[in-house]
């Protein structure tokens, strides 16, 4: 199957820091790429959707001025999570499909923990 | 719009047994759904998948599901776990949005 990658797997922080997570597609083109976040024993939380040139739609309840979401290419996606706090410690998921009838490949996730 | 519902968080059971691992869905749309599963700190790993045709789908790690139409169910199965199976499972649907996930369950294999 396809692969997609995330930097870093891990990445600690300080509480009002900035902090990027790039998810990339090795082998396609993605045009759709997915942002989920996961808590502790939880299932996954889907937090925006980008298509590649396109403005990140965001789901109800997510900051979208927190939480910055560009897709400038087809193979690359990047999520910042601006000013970040405690609460925002989580694993975060990134997926990516080649188009609407195609798979949707999964990232290994970014563990971020915000001191 | 299209929902999951995994009816056991947590499932124990004794190495070597069976297991079934229940989900049951809706979807207003055409039928395709996935599991998924996600050892400790890692992504997701596409166990198997149904699209169409044979509604028996066979995936990796010896397991398999079976898709029930007039029961909206997609159920998972392996005839005889190893303690590698130890892990969170995911059933999911597509719907144009892209997938949506059911709760999860927790397998715990028992030696």
């Amino acid at each position: 199957g396809a692969v997609v990658s995330q930097h870093p797997s891990r990445v600690i922080c300080k509480s009002g820091t900035s902090v990027k997570i790039e998810c990339r597609s090795l082998d396609f083109q993605a045009t759709t790429m997915f942002w989920y976040r996961q808590f502790p024993k939880k299932s996954l939380m889907l937090m925006a959707t980008s298509n590649e040139g396109s403005k990140a739609t965001y789901e109800q309840g997510v900051e979208k001025d927190k939480f910055l979401i560009n897709h400038a290419s087809l193979t690359l996606s990047t999520l910042t999570v601006t000013s970040a706090h405690p609460e925002d410690s989580s694993f975060y998921i990134c997926s990516a499909r080649a188009g609407p009838t195609y798979e949707q490949y999964f990232g290994p996730g970014t563990r971020l923990t915000v001191t | 719009a299209q929902s999951v519902t995994q009816l056991d968080s947590q499932v124990p059971v004794f190495e070597e047994a069976p297991v079934e691992l229940r989900c049951n869905y809706s979807s207003s749309v055409s039928v395709y759904l996935f599991w998924y599963v996600q050892y400790p700190n890692q992504g997701l790993q596409l166990l198997l998948k149904y699209l169409s045709g044979s509604t028996l789908v066979k995936g990796i790690n010896g397991f398999e599901a079976e898709f029930n139409k007039s029961q909206t169910s997609f159920h998972l199965r392996k005839p005889s776990v190893h303690i590698s199976d130890t892990a969170e499972y995911f059933c999911a649907v597509r719907g144009a949005d892209g997938l949506t996930f059911g709760k999860g369950t927790h397998l715990i294999i028992q030696p």
